[in-house]
């Protein structure tokens, strides 16, 4: 199976801050990767898709960029809303997994 | 407006059974590959599995640890997506999601709510 690492697993940053969430893949998986925020209690919801596609209705703020086995989610101006997990997957190949997530706190 | 709305879940004792359901509305539900994502407390996103639709001959794929004790099914006909959970163990319990893939791609573009499932004497 592939496994992928997150990192970090837990961030705190000011609103306006720009991050950035690593998620590396055991083997290579092209550009198959799909990245979703959740907020507690709540159900997660798809961010990028295709490393780097933004999702309809998901703010410019948020990118997504990497290949093989290397990629990077990017929020651009951290805003009150983005708290939560973040966590990615791969499609590559089945069985589907995800990475451990990271945590984010707004300061 | 696409919705997924569970529901089945509850308390079960460790190697009895459960059956999940989901009720898909807003899209053309035979049209598209389903899956199950569960979450224990506290932690993160675990896919359960997958399965394709009449085209690719419902095939379905599972993750390991839920391999051989999970089935998933759909009923195109009353539009409804099924998890039957037998064997049950204590570290099955947590929310179960169900997700739609889209036709582009096997990552899930819409959630339901989630329903918990709780696996305890």
């Amino acid at each position: 199976d592939i496994q992928l690492t997150q990192s970090p697993s837990f961030l705190s940053a000011s609103v306006g801050d720009r991050v950035t969430i690593t998620c590396r893949a055991s083997q290579d998986i092209r550009t198959s990767l799909a990245w979703y925020h959740q907020k507690p209690g709540k159900a997660p919801q798809l961010l990028i898709y295709a490393t780097s596609i933004l999702q309809s209705g998901v703010p410019s703020r948020f990118s997504g960029s990497g290949s093989g086995t290397e990629f990077t989610l990017t929020i651009s101006r951290l805003q009150p809303e983005d708290f939560g997990g973040y966590y990615c997957q791969q499609i590559y190949i089945f069985p589907l997994t995800f990475g451990g997530g990271t945590k984010v706190e707004i300061k | 407006e696409v919705q997924l709305v569970e529901s089945g879940g509850g308390l079960v004792q460790p190697g009895g059974s459960l059956r999940l359901s989901c009720a898909p509305s807003g899209f053309t539900f035979s049209a598209h590959y389903m899956g199950w994502v569960r979450q224990a407390p506290g932690k993160g996103l675990e896919w359960v599995g997958h399965i394709k639709n009449r085209a690719a001959s419902y095939t379905t794929e599972y993750g390991a640890s839920v391999n051989g004790r999970f089935t998933i099914s759909r009923d195109d006909s009353k539009n409804s997506l099924y998890l039957q959970m037998d064997s049950l163990k204590i570290e099955d319990t947590g929310v179960y999601y169900c997700a739609r893939s889209p036709h582009y791609g096997d990552f899930f573009d819409y959630w339901g709510q989630g329903t918990l499932v709780t696996v305890s004497s």
